[in-house]
């Protein structure tokens, strides 16, 4: 299957700093959405993202549908210890599969 | 709403038997279903779609023959380990779209050991 390439594959941050991760394809997507996934657990929603160019908010959390409808980032503003997990982006077809980018592993020291 | 249940969320079995996942939606139905795998810090790999009442799709390189998928109702879609191996050992998550909320809802996975 497809898999979105995703950046930066890791981050170790402050608490309190922003955090920006981004997910590019070669192929076109109908819908980006941003999950987090904890140790042991399924990915939980965090955005979804329904048309290019959008920019929707949830809280902290902050995520764009690229023009071009092949990439999205995820911006986090201040980040608490709680962020901690794996963020996966996920691209939707018009087949309605959904394909994950490789994961960003985020690690916020208190 | 949008509740997907996993069961079992882990499982140690044999090489050689078969094992089988069960995802069920909660609070409504889903037509289609999605199995992925995902190995340890790795990303999710869609396996199969699971349609209801019809066969399912498979991603290229799965084997139909030993990840049978079984979506007999709208509420539930199982997956099947044939013939296990210590190499399948992984973690399975499913996937279902409730119409009525956005996204995706994913059951909490099954930790499978073959051994």
């Amino acid at each position: 299957g497809q898999q979105l390439n995703q950046s930066p594959q890791s981050m170790f941050i402050q608490e309190g700093e922003d955090v920006s991760m981004n997910c590019t394809s070669s192929s076109i997507f109908n819908t980006w959405l941003w999950y987090k996934q904890d140790p042991g657990e399924g990915p939980v929603l965090l955005i979804a993202l329904y048309k290019a160019g959008e920019l929707t908010s949830n809280g902290r959390l902050t995520a764009q549908f690229g023009i071009t409808r092949k990439d999205s980032f995820l911006n986090i503003s201040a980040s608490i210890p709680s962020d901690v997990g794996i963020y996966f982006c996920a691209g939707q077809t018009t087949g309605n599969q959904f394909y994950f980018g490789t994961g960003t592993s985020l690690t916020v020291i208190p | 709403g949008a509740v997907v249940s996993q069961h079992p969320s882990r499982v140690i079995c044999k090489s050689g038997t078969s094992v089988k996942i069960e995802c069920r939606s909660l609070d409504f139905q889903a037509t289609t279903m999605f199995w992925y795998r995902q190995f340890p810090k790795q990303s999710l790999m869609l396996m199969a779609t699971s349609n209801e009442g019809s066969k399912a799709t498979y991603e290229q390189g799965v084997e139909k023959d030993k990840f049978l998928i079984n979506h007999a109702s709208l509420t539930l879609s199982t997956l099947t380990v044939t013939s296990a191996h210590p190499e399948d050992s992984s973690f399975y998550i499913c996937s279902a779209n409730n119409p009525g909320y956005y996204g995706y809802t994913f059951g909490s996975g099954t930790r499978l050991t073959v051994v």
